[in-house]
């Protein structure tokens, strides 16, 4: 039972590039979402997921874009990456809807955006 | 807007004291509260998780309480330890989108 699995731990884009930070889960979870964390500013949300095929916008989800297709995965790309992207992005899930269930994060992504 | 506090910032305490650490909301509506652990460098590793309906949890040497009236959750750990010494996160759930505090980076002195 490996939990939440997210890659690549470290990533070095330049300004205008696009990726995708890969995040899975193995404990069959409905609920998934994306944060990052940068200094001063704690964890924010940009994206979440309460089940295959379903997404919604968090916090701060402008120059971010998500899918579901699996209950398993729940990729997060970065279409055309900007020097304030730089920072840790965590993936976390739980059971169900946020309310009342433990969230279960990942080690986190560190993407630096030059 | 709902909003998360966590007071202090950072805090140094000699080990083998007792310490409580504070988090506190603006809504005090019915929500579950979390404390997670962040070490350095690290993702967030659940401590506890308090139902709304429940006032406190405990595991090993760590306390969690939720009062929702005065819209307060305290963590208290007991005898503190230098493998303690982490940023301690809360976080409320009010719906789908949870909102955490800021933090409170603990350091505990040998």
């Amino acid at each position: 039972n490996a939990g939440v699995t997210q890659t690549p731990k470290f990533q070095v884009l330049k300004t205008g590039q696009s990726m995708t930070l890969q995040c899975a889960q193995d404990m069959n979870h409905e609920y998934m979402s994306w944060y990052r964390q940068d200094p001063g500013m704690g964890l924010r949300l940009i994206h979440y997921s309460v089940g295959a095929g379903i997404t919604d916008q968090g916090e701060v989800p402008n120059g971010y874009n998500v899918s579901r297709s699996t209950t398993e995965d729940f990729p997060l790309r970065l279409l055309s990456a900007a020097p304030s992207q730089t920072s840790v992005y965590f993936c976390a899930s739980s059971y169900s809807s946020a309310g009342g269930h433990e969230q279960y994060f990942g080690p986190g992504t560190r993407l630096t955006v030059t | 807007k709902q909003e998360v506090t966590q007071i202090p910032a950072a805090l140094s305490v000699p080990e083998g004291e007792n310490l409580v650490l504070n988090c506190s909301f603006t809504d005090s509506a019915i929500y579950n509260l979390q404390w997670f652990r962040q070490d350095p460098g690290k993702g967030l590793t659940s401590l506890l998780l308090i139902q709304s309906s429940q006032r406190e949890q405990t595991s090993g040497r760590l306390n969690a309480s939720l009062d929702k009236s005065s819209g307060r959750s305290t963590l208290y750990i007991a005898a503190s330890q230098p493998g303690d010494s982490a940023t301690y996160l809360c976080a409320l759930h009010p719906d789908d989108k949870i909102i955490f505090g800021k933090g409170t980076r603990l350091h505990i002195l040998p």
